[in-house]
């Protein structure tokens, strides 16, 4: 069981290249996320995917976009980077929420991105 | 201001040491997540705690709900050179999004041979 796929792993661009970073998840999730982690700064929600044909806005999305391609696929593109933007990138995908269960996030394991 | 306040910030311990990590907020959750993260790799959720007053105990990890929902406490026994990461806190605040999951910084620990 794969769970929650991003790629690429590493990338290093240059200041107003653009890039796209996928992320694919295999369990039936209905919600997605993107977040991006800082030293000092923990781990910042860029933007959410509440379920399939819909996105939101987190709390620090100036410089990105995405798209819920499909239930399982979701993207995250950088239109033009800036050094500002290198971070780790998570990927992340949970289960309709309950009062049971809380919101419960299942990770990707990372895209390292840097912008020069 | 950090939502969220995890304490310490970083600890250094050697293995057989018992220790506890706290995460308090001035706001009240409708559950609460603590995560673990290696180096290179992303969080992996440890355990949910959505009842006040509630505990948990996964192995030599015991987890702690505040009865007020405003904060939790992890407590490791025995600590072992595995147990060495960041842990996280992560809540829902409650009358928020449920999608919108309030993070901490983490607890750096270091388990020591």
């Amino acid at each position: 069981n794969a769970g929650v796929t991003q790629t690429p792993k590493f990338q290093v661009l240059k200041t107003g290249q653009s890039m796209t970073l996928q992320c694919a998840q295999d369990m039936n999730h209905n919600s997605m996320y993107w977040y991006r982690q800082d030293p000092g700064m923990g781990l910042r929600l860029i933007y959410y995917s509440a379920s399939e044909g819909t996105t939101d806005k987190g709390e620090v999305p100036n410089g990105y976009n995405v798209s819920r391609l499909n239930k399982r696929e979701f993207s995250l593109r950088l239109e033009s980077a800036a050094p500002s933007q290198t971070s780790v990138y998570f990927c992340a995908s949970s289960p309709r929420a309950t009062k049971d269960s809380g919101n419960t996030i299942y990770f990707g394991e990372g895209s390292w991105l840097t912008v020069v | 201001t950090q939502l969220l306040e995890q304490s310490p910030q970083f600890l250094s311990i050697q293995e057989g040491e018992n220790l506890t990590v706290y995460c308090n907020s001035s706001s009240v959750f409708s559950s609460l997540q603590w995560y673990r993260q290696e180096p290179g790799e992303g969080p992996v959720l440890l355990v949910t705690v959505v009842t006040g007053g509630e505990v948990k105990k996964l192995k030599r990890l015991t987890f702690q709900f505040g009865d007020a929902r405003k904060d939790s406490s992890l407590h490791i026994t025995a600590a072992q050179p595995g147990d060495t990461g960041l842990y996280l806190c992560a809540g829902a605040r409650v009358g928020g999004s449920n999608y919108k999951l309030t993070f901490g910084k983490g607890t750096l620990l270091t388990v020591n041979p």
